[in-house]
């Protein structure tokens, strides 16, 4: 089983300050996924990372895949309410990191 | 979207009853997935498939069953549910195993 740990469990910034969550592992990936996840729906992906020291850019969000394919983060740049959400992090051997609680106050 | 329903939404049942979950798609993908989600655990899987007939269990499949009869339809059963079994289930399909993963709304379950 590959086993992904996500910090902060719990994130809660000022509107327009930035932000990073990270996704680690002791396993190998070949594939990495983020997803975010609002209250009362499932996941949705944000992204997917296959290089080593990938880096991939979504609006204000940037997604990088560490060298080694064990870790990623999540860059949130001047972060907006509506970036609420769950962030979730996923293996291609369907297992899910925890996930990071992140909430933007107005 | 894709076209994935689950039913039902929402169920309280009692301790020791049995309890089936649908998921309906209609993208025709041939991959099916259920997982459970609860605070501090995050999404873990209980069954996958990988075709008509063919399932296969995942992290959490103890006290769980399934069925696929249909592409389109997967059928989770509690065949005896207990309290441990309140959580939220989440039906996923993927077009690839690994692929991109498209969740239903989700079917909370309380058993009392």
């Amino acid at each position: 089983t590959q086993l992904l740990e996500q910090s902060p469990q719990f994130l809660s910034i000022q509107e327009g300050e930035n932000l990073t969550v990270y996704c680690n592992s002791s396993s190998v990936f070949s594939s990495l996924q983020w997803y975010r996840q609002e209250p009362g729906e499932g996941p949705v992906l944000l992204v997917t990372v296959v290089t080593g020291g990938e880096v991939k850019k979504l609006k204000r969000l940037t997604f990088q895949f560490g060298d080694a394919r064990k870790d990623s983060s999540l860059h949130i740049t001047a972060a907006q309410p509506g970036d609420t959400g769950l962030y979730l992090c996923a293996g291609e051997k369907l297992t899910f990191g925890t996930g990071t609680r992140l909430t933007i106050i107005p | 979207d894709a076209g994935i329903t689950q039913s039902p939404r929402h169920k309280v049942t009692e301790t020791g009853t049995p309890v089936t979950l649908r998921c309906h798609q209609t993208e025709n993908h041939r991959y099916m997935y259920w997982y459970r989600q609860d605070p501090g655990h995050g999404l873990r899987l209980i069954h996958y498939s990988y075709g008509v007939k063919d399932t296969d269990k995942g992290e959490v499949s103890d006290g769980y069953s399934v069925s696929r009869s249909k592409t389109e339809d997967f059928l989770l059963t509690l065949e005896s549910a207990t309290s441990s079994q309140t959580s939220v289930y989440f039906c996923a399909i993927s077009a690839t195993l690994g692929g991109e993963l498209f969740f239903g709304e989700g079917s909370r379950l309380t058993v009392l």
